[in-house]
């Protein structure tokens, strides 16, 4: 079964203050791991995707199988980056079926 | 590039009744996907359909339904509504189910909130 776990439902920290946000997840396979980002009334959208090993708006995460977690993390937080954050995994086998973690609301105080 | 689109954006209905709410995906895009978030369960993926065929469906009674038209928009339905269907319902629109290939992913539309009295 694939499963997505988010330990922290809610984050804290300063601005400027580095931030990591865990995600382990259960998949007997190779998955794809994502991080979904929701800003305040806006709708979800991609944050980054392992694969493309990229990192935006500062964010990076790395894939590691052997600990099978995908934490995202950003040196310095800005209070622009508070946000809900949703980790999500896709299988293997041709379908585009997320499994989402439950989130963790991000806050950034000034 | 038009997003996703989901109509209507909130509905109030009352316990027993039945609604359907739809998705127009990105133009191109011939995959869609069901969501329903709530606070206490998350995101919960309820089904998928590509070229008119459900590929997949999440663990949701058969109160749940949807269907996939031939121009890729998508409709859901829900059956004899009950109070715990009270959520945003939303779509997920990508270009293809991937036979291997990787990189792309779903584009969310901004949901539809659904309040069961």
């Amino acid at each position: 079964a694939q499963r997505v776990t988010q330990p922290e439902k809610l984050l804290s920290v300063f601005k400027g203050a580095p931030v990591e946000l865990k995600c382990n997840y259960s998949y007997s396979g190779s998955p794809e791991l994502f991080w979904y980002v929701q800003y305040s009334r806006q709708r979800l959208q991609l944050l980054l995707r392992h694969i493309s090993r990229e990192s935006i708006k500062g964010f990076t995460a790395d894939l590691n199988k052997g600990e099978t977690s995908f934490h995202l993390k950003k040196p310095f937080a800005q209070e622009e980056d508070s946000a809900m954050y949703y980790c999500a995994l896709r299988g293997q086998g041709g379908s585009e079926k997320l499994v989402f973690g439950k989130g963790t609301k991000l806050t950034v105080n000034p | 590039k038009a997003g996703v689109t989901q109509t209507p954006r909130y509905l109030i209905k009352t316990r027993g009744q039945q609604v359907t709410l739809s998705c127009s995906p990105i133009s191109g895009h011939r995959s869609v996907s069901w969501y329903q978030q709530t606070p206490g369960q998350g995101l919960q993926f309820l089904f998928e359909y590509f070229s008119e065929t459900q590929r997949n469906k999440g663990n949701f009674p058969g109160r749940f339904s949807g269907r996939q038209f031939s121009n890729s928009r998508s409709e859901m339905n829900v059956s004899t509504l009950e109070l715990g269907d009270s959520a945003l319902y939303l779509c997920a629109s990508s270009p293809s189910i991937r036979p291997g290939s990787r990189g792309e992913t779903q584009y969310f539309g901004p949901g539809t909130r659904l309040l069961v009295l």
